[in-house]
């Protein structure tokens, strides 16, 4: 079954410190993977995505993610937190014909000044 | 342009009384998704528009819900003889044939 596992529920980094969100799927065949942003109050924003290709997407307001097949991974990073990254964070697969997604149960990152 | 837009932004109900939220998507997107977030949970899929074709409506809860696109545009998404376990956030995406989804603000539902 098709399903997106985020291990950590609450993650507290520092400001200026570099952060890394796990995200871990299953999905039979090749995943289109996303990251989400939802702020207090605010609907989801997308971060970045992934089709195809490179396998180190670039995201906006600095993210990145990585996806490593063999790991079935799609990790969030960040070289450097700031205090406006606090928010929760989605991450998701989408079928190839984008009838449906997936959606993990969200990890909230809380930034300490 | 202007974004997903939701109506009401919430909508406190008594228990077994019907509810319907309403979500405008972005001018010309073909694909429209509800879904639904409980407390503390990720999004869980309701249902899926895509152009003219039936609907995928293979993740609501119950015959209590169901959904209507009109002209391939507005969706009605109809809870019946609301229940407790409804209390939710209701997100509506649209989406454009690339698949990336675009989320409207949400309704806050509060059964009581």
């Amino acid at each position: 079954a098709q399903s997106v596992t985020q291990p950590d529920i609450h993650i507290t980094v520092s400001e200026g410190a570099s952060l890394e969100l796990r995200c871990n799927y299953s999905y039979g065949a090749t995943p289109y993977l996303f990251w989400y942003v939802q702020s207090p109050g605010q609907g989801l924003q997308l971060l970045l995505k992934y089709f195809s290709g490179d396998t180190l997407v670039q995201g906006i307001k600095g993210f990145e993610a990585e996806f490593k097949r063999s790991q079935s991974s799609f990790n969030l990073r960040k070289p450097s937190v700031h205090w406006s990254d606090a928010a929760e964070y989605f991450c998701a697969v989408g079928a190839n014909n984008f009838n449906k997604f997936y959606f993990g149960s969200g990890t909230k990152l809380n930034v300490k000044p | 342009g202007a974004g997903v837009s939701q109506s009401p932004s919430n909508k406190v109900t008594e228990k077994g009384k019907d509810v319907e939220l309403r979500c405008d998507p972005i001018s010309g997107h073909t694909a429209l998704y509800w879904y639904r977030q409980s407390l503390g949970q990720g999004l869980e899929f309701l249902i899926y528009f895509q152009g003219n074709s039936a609907p995928d409506k293979s993740g609501l809860p119950s015959d209590r819900f169901s959904a209507e696109r009109t002209g391939g545009s507005v969706s009605t998404l109809t809870i019946q003889r609301t229940q407790q376990e409804d209390s939710a956030v209701y997100l509506c995406a649209s989406s454009p044939l690339s698949g990336t989804q675009y989320f409207g603000p949400g309704t806050r539902l509060l059964v009581l």
